[in-house]
C-alpha cells in the first residue's frame, strides 16, 4: 500500500463549477501538507500549504485536513478553464530530511 | 521572481547510453532534491543534498545513477547506462534548508526519453 493515495481521475467539470480534489495517507507522522499543481509538461508548482488539521482559503482555493481521518481535500470554487491541470497532494512530518511523499495526481479540465 | 533551471528540457537517447542533467537551485537555497516522474505518476525523490553533502540518496539506483552538488550549488545527476524503464520525467528542487516549514520550489523538469 502506497503512503499516499489519491484518484488519478481524470475529472471534467463545466466552468463555474465546485471541484473536489481528494487523497489519503496511512502515514500519522505526516504533519505538513500541501497541494502543487502541474500544467503539462512543466514542474509542480506550489498551491497551498497547510499544517496540521484545519483549513486554509486562498481566494477560490480551499485547503482542508482532517489528521483524525487521514484524509485532506482540495476546493476550487467557480473553477476556469485556465484551472486545468494535474493536481498533486504531497505531504511530509516534523523531522527527518524533509521528503515530500506525492499522491499520483487528479488530472483536471475545466470545460468553458 | 527566482526560479529553479533545468537543463536540457528534452532529451532522447539509446538504451546503454550515458545521459547527464543539471540543475541550478534557486540562490540561497542550501537543500537540493532531485525526483523522477513516471508519466501518470507523482514524484518519487532521488536523492536529497544539503550544501554538498547527501542527506539522502536510499532511492537512487547506485548501480547506475550518480549525484554530486561538489560547491554545494548546483547539480548534475547521471545515468550510465541508460534503460528502457529510465523514461521519465527528471524534477529538480529547492528550498532553504531541512526544516518542515521549507517549501521545495520545482523546475521545469527533464523530460527523457530512451529508446
Amino acid at each position: 500500500q502506497k503512503e499516499v493515495e489519491q484518484d488519478p481521475g481524470p475529472l471534467s467539470v463545466p466552468e463555474g463549477a465546485i471541484v473536489s480534489l481528494n487523497c489519503t495517507y496511512s502515514n500519522s507522522a505526516f504533519q505538513y501538507f500541501m497541494w502543487y499543481r502541474q500544467y503539462s509538461r512543466k514542474g509542480p508548482e506550489l498551491l497551498m500549504y497547510t499544517y496540521s488539521s484545519g483549513n486554509k482559503e486562498d481566494g477560490r482555493f480551499t485547503a482542508q485536513v482532517d489528521k483524525s481521518s487521514k484524509y485532506i481535500s482540495l476546493f476550487i470554487r467557480d473553477s476556469q478553464p485556465s484551472d486545468s491541470a494535474t493536481y498533486l497532494c504531497a505531504m511530509k512530518g516534523l523531522t527527518g530530511a524533509n521528503n515530500l511523499f506525492f499522491g499520483t495526481g487528479t488530472r483536471l479540465t475545466v470545460i468553458p | 521572481e527566482a526560479e529553479v533551471a533545468q537543463s536540457p528540457r528534452y532529451k532522447i537517447t539509446e538504451k546503454s547510453q550515458a545521459v547527464a542533467f543539471w540543475c541550478d537551485p534557486i540562490s540561497g537555497h542550501a537543500t537540493l532534491y532531485w525526483y523522477r516522474q513516471i508519466l501518470g505518476q507523482g514524484p518519487e525523490l532521488l536523492v536529497q543534498f544539503q550544501d554538498e553533502s547527501v542527506v539522502d540518496d536510499s532511492q537512487l539506483p547506485k548501480d547506475r545513477f550518480s549525484a554530486e552538488r561538489l560547491k554545494g550549488v548546483d547539480s548534475t545527476l547521471k545515468i550510465q547506462p541508460a534503460e528502457l524503464g529510465d523514461s521519465a520525467m527528471y524534477l529538480c528542487a529547492s528550498s532553504l534548508g531541512l526544516a518542515g516549514t521549507d517549501t521545495q520550489y520545482f523546475g521545469p523538469g527533464t523530460r527523457l526519453t530512451v529508446l
